[in-house]
């Protein structure tokens, strides 16, 4: 059964500066999301990573994905304050990897 | 173009009745998904739809909870004799296939178990 850990759970940065979130997972899993969610809304698709090595920005956002090491982060770069929110990311299981694996989620705070 | 809608946005119901949950995905989408938020659990898988046929059903919690999909679109999550534990939001997600695409979440009905 596929776990996901995220850490941290809380960040609380200050605009301008940098970081990184990291998502490890317990099994094999050959797709990683990356999803954003505003407070009362739900879930919107940041990345899809398919494959080892593989690398996606948006923006102030860059995600990527270590199959060997069963690792994912999201780095921030010089973050805004628009960036407030919690990310999560999930991977795929199942025959297809239809079936998300949610981590906890980190609860991003950007601080003027 | 639409997303995926859900309805009711909120529900409110007491212990012991019974509720049903609406999702519209998008059009073209031929896989379904229903998820479940709550704060003691996160976000859980319940079911999966490829078409009308649900071939993983293993997040479902109990025999009160039930789901189907007619005319491989709407799909409609029923829950029996509810109960405190089913307060949570209720998400539904599309993708195009069930093929580790990407999956398109609705807004999510906000279900409170009185």
């Amino acid at each position: 059964e596929l776990k996901v850990e995220q850490n941290p759970l809380f960040l609380s940065m200050q605009e301008g500066k940098n970081y990184t979130i990291y998502c490890n997972y317990s099994t094999t899993s050959d797709r990683l999301y990356w999803y954003r969610q505003d407070p009362g809304k739900s879930l919107e698709s940041l990345f899809v990573l398919l494959s080892n090595g593989a690398v996606k920005q948006e923006g102030r956002l860059m995600a990527s994905l270590d199959t060997k090491a069963r690792l994912s982060t999201l780095h921030i770069t010089a973050a805004v304050h628009d960036l407030s929110a919690t990310y999560f990311c999930a991977g795929g299981s199942g025959g297809s990897n239809y079936k998300l694996t949610f981590g906890k989620g980190t609860l991003l705070t950007v601080n003027p | 173009g639409a997303g995926v809608s859900q309805s009711p946005s909120n529900k409110v119901t007491e212990k012991g009745k019974d509720v049903e949950l609406r999702c519209d995905p998008i059009s073209g989408h031929t896989a379904l998904y229903w998820y479940r938020q709550s704060l003691g659990q996160g976000l859980e898988f319940l079911i999966y739809f490829q078409g009308n046929s649900a071939p993983d059903k293993s997040g479902l919690p109990s025999d009160r909870f039930s789901a189907e999909r007619t005319g491989g679109s709407v799909s409609t999550l029923t829950i029996q004799r509810t109960q405190q534990e089913d307060s949570a939001v209720y998400l539904c997600a599309s993708s195009l296939r069930g093929q580790g695409l990407t999956q398109y979440f609705g807004p999510g009905t906000r279900l409170l178990v009185l």
